[in-house]
Formats: structure tokens, sequence, C-alpha cells
């Protein structure tokens, strides 16, 4: 089956600076790769996400970039602010198969 | 249009005891999926039902059973509680089947004592 690694797993930048966490997975069938914001005993949510046939998608700040030969991906935020600062998951998800792999996690903290 | 919706959103529970928790989808949504997460871990996939069928299950004991109804809301059942099931179950719609984005429910944190 899938298995998706995320590094690193705490991740803390200055207000204003770049922060990028990256994912591998293991299985070339997979074709979803979204990436979830939770915060604190909340739910996760999703805030970008991309297919295979695409290799770079951005929205505003949040950007994520997919290497299928590599099978990695990538999220990227600029100008990160305080409100940032969160856990961040990423997921891989074959074609047909709606069993969709977690990332660990990553605790982000943007210092004010 | 409510979002996903999951009851009860708190449950404590002992040992041995059965549990059922209940998902509603939003409408519209067809698939729903079920998760648990640990504490301090990523979700983990349990099952995914998709027009009343079972179309995928996680590496889970036969304890976990869920269920869909024609309305499309879901339940997961899990018999003969462990403490180690103690988590936050979380279920997650989606417009068709194989395809994403899945917006997640707020969860019930299950507490096994």
């Amino acid at each position: 089956g899938e298995n998706v690694e995320q590094h690193p797993s705490t991740l803390s930048v200055q207000e204003g600076d770049s922060a990028v966490i990256k994912c591998t997975y293991s299985d070339s069938a997979s074709n979803y790769f979204p990436w979830y914001k939770q915060e604190l005993g909340k739910r996760p949510q999703l805030i970008i996400d991309i297919r295979s046939n695409v290799g770079e998608k951005k929205d505003q700040r949040i950007a994520v970039t997919l290497n299928k030969t590599a099978k990695h991906f990538s999220l990227h935020i600029t100008e990160t602010q305080p409100e940032d600062s969160a856990v961040y998951f990423c997921a891989a998800s074959p074609y047909n198969n709606n069993d969709m792999r977690f990332g660990a996690g990553t605790r982000l903290t943007v210092k004010p | 249009d409510a979002g996903v919706t999951q009851s009860p959103t708190h449950l404590i529970k002992t040992r041995g005891q059965q549990v059922t928790l209940r998902c509603s989808p939003i409408s519209g949504h067809k698939s729903v999926s079920w998760y648990q997460q640990v504490l301090g871990q990523g979700p983990q996939f349990i099952f995914q039902y998709y027009e009343k069928e079972e179309r995928g299950r996680g590496n889970f004991p036969d304890r976990f059973s869920a269920r869909q109804f024609p309305n499309y809301s879901s339940e997961l059942n899990v018999n003969a509680l462990l403490l180690g099931d103690s988590a936050l179950y979380l279920c997650a719609s989606s417009l068709i089947r194989d395809r994403g984005p899945y917006t997640f429910g707020s969860g019930t944190r299950l507490t096994v004592v």
C-alpha cells in the first residue's frame, strides 16, 4: 500500500519568511495530492490540492509542486503570518481507490 | 449549506463496550470515508463507502464496521472497545467516489477508560 513520509516534523519561521514542507510517496498509482491544515482541536481543512497531470499549482501565498518521477511533492507558504501556525498534513490517494494516506504532519510555528 | 456533520462530538466509553458514531455528508456528496486520528498523528483510513457499498477498507480489525444509508449518511461501529481506540474519529465526504476534494467533519472525540 501507499506510504507517505513528511518532513520536517516541526518548523519554526519568523513572520514574513517562507516555509517549505516536503512529502514523498511510494505508490506510483497515486494521482491526487491534497494538503490539509489542522488547528488545535479543529478538523483538517483542505488548503490546496494537486493532481498528477499538473506540476505546480498556486493559490495566493500557497503553492504546491509535484515531481512524479521522484515521487515527491512540496508545500510552499510565502510571507508567513502568525495565523499560519498549525499542523499541516500532506496526503496521497491512488486513482480508483479512496484509501487516502496521510503523512505524520508538520507543526508550523510562525513567530511574530 | 451545511458541511459534514458528525455526532456526538465527545464520547466516553468503558473498555469492552460498543460505540456508534454518525456522519452526515455535505448535501449531494455520495462518498463517505472514515478516519481515525490518534493524538499527534495523521489520520488513518478506516473505511470508504460509496452508493451504500463498501469501496475501501484500511488496516483495522473486524471490530470496526460501518454502513451507509440511502440518504448517504453513515455510521461507524466499534465493538469490544480497547483503550487504544481512544482517538478523534473523522468523517470525510466527497462528491464522487474516486476524486477529491474531501471535506472533513469536526470529528467525534472518543475516550475509552
